[in-house]
């Protein structure tokens, strides 16, 4: 079965350092999602990509964050510098209809 | 702009016993609704969706959930809980067309045995 793949799975840093995140959607999968979820939160949406344009950002602090899908294919999601309250876990999604989203494993971010 | 609101944080339930966990969602002309669970460290699995049509959705391992238009209402039911349902539970909503998903806080089942 189809899955969405992430890496790191887990990822601890030092605040002020770089980090990235990498997704790779499910095949065929156009529209692509990264959300942002708090302990003891829902997810929240952080940046959509259809293909490789971004169709929303507008929860993305663009002043540490940024997201990328050059190819419309796989995605990148980088913070820089990282602070504190950026740990989270940080989900991708990939849709191929508005019917269902399915979701990666997630990368579970840690700054000390 | 969609919210969603599930009203416990925690149900602690006994195994074989039947559970609900509720959600409202605030009004729209139309909306998708979802109920995943997550477990620890893990992403989210989708257990069910309401689009359109019946307003009784059945899921996977024997969850079901309800749609009632008037109440604003998804809740998540189960006649019989396992050990293996300990887990949290998202609700979720998204209008008609290609948008994100808005999700609740989440419900944590524990299921005691």
């Amino acid at each position: 079965e189809a899955e969405v793949a992430q890496s790191p799975r887990y990822k601890i840093t030092e605040k002020s350092q770089a980090v990235a995140f990498w997704c790779d959607p499910i095949s065929g999968h156009a529209t692509l999602y990264w959300y942002r979820q708090i302990l003891g939160q829902g997810p929240e949406l952080l940046v959509q990509f259809q293909d490789e344009s971004v169709v929303d950002d507008s929860q993305l602090p663009k002043d540490r964050f940024s997201a990328e899908r050059l190819k419309g294919v796989d995605s990148t999601l980088k913070i820089q510098p990282a602070e504190l309250g950026d740990s989270a876990m940080y989900l991708c999604a990939s849709t191929f209809s508005y019917n269902e989203q399915f979701f990666g494993p997630g990368t579970r971010l840690t700054v000390l | 702009a969609q919210s969603v609101t599930q009203l416990d944080s925690q149900v602690p339930v006994f195994e074989e016993a039947p559970v609900e966990l509720r959600c409202n969602y605030s009004s729209s002309v139309s909306v998708y609704l979802f109920w995943y669970v997550q477990y620890p460290n893990q992403g989210l699995q989708l257990l069910l969706k309401y689009l359109s049509g019946s307003t009784l959705v059945k899921g996977i391992n024997g969850f079901e959930a309800e749609f009632n238009k008037s109440q604003t209402s998804f809740h998540l039911r189960k006649p019989s809980v396992h050990i293996s349902d300990t887990a949290e539970y998202f609700c979720a909503v998204s209008d008609s067309g290609n948008t994100p998903l808005v999700f609740g806080k989440g419900t944590r089942l524990s299921v005691i045995a």
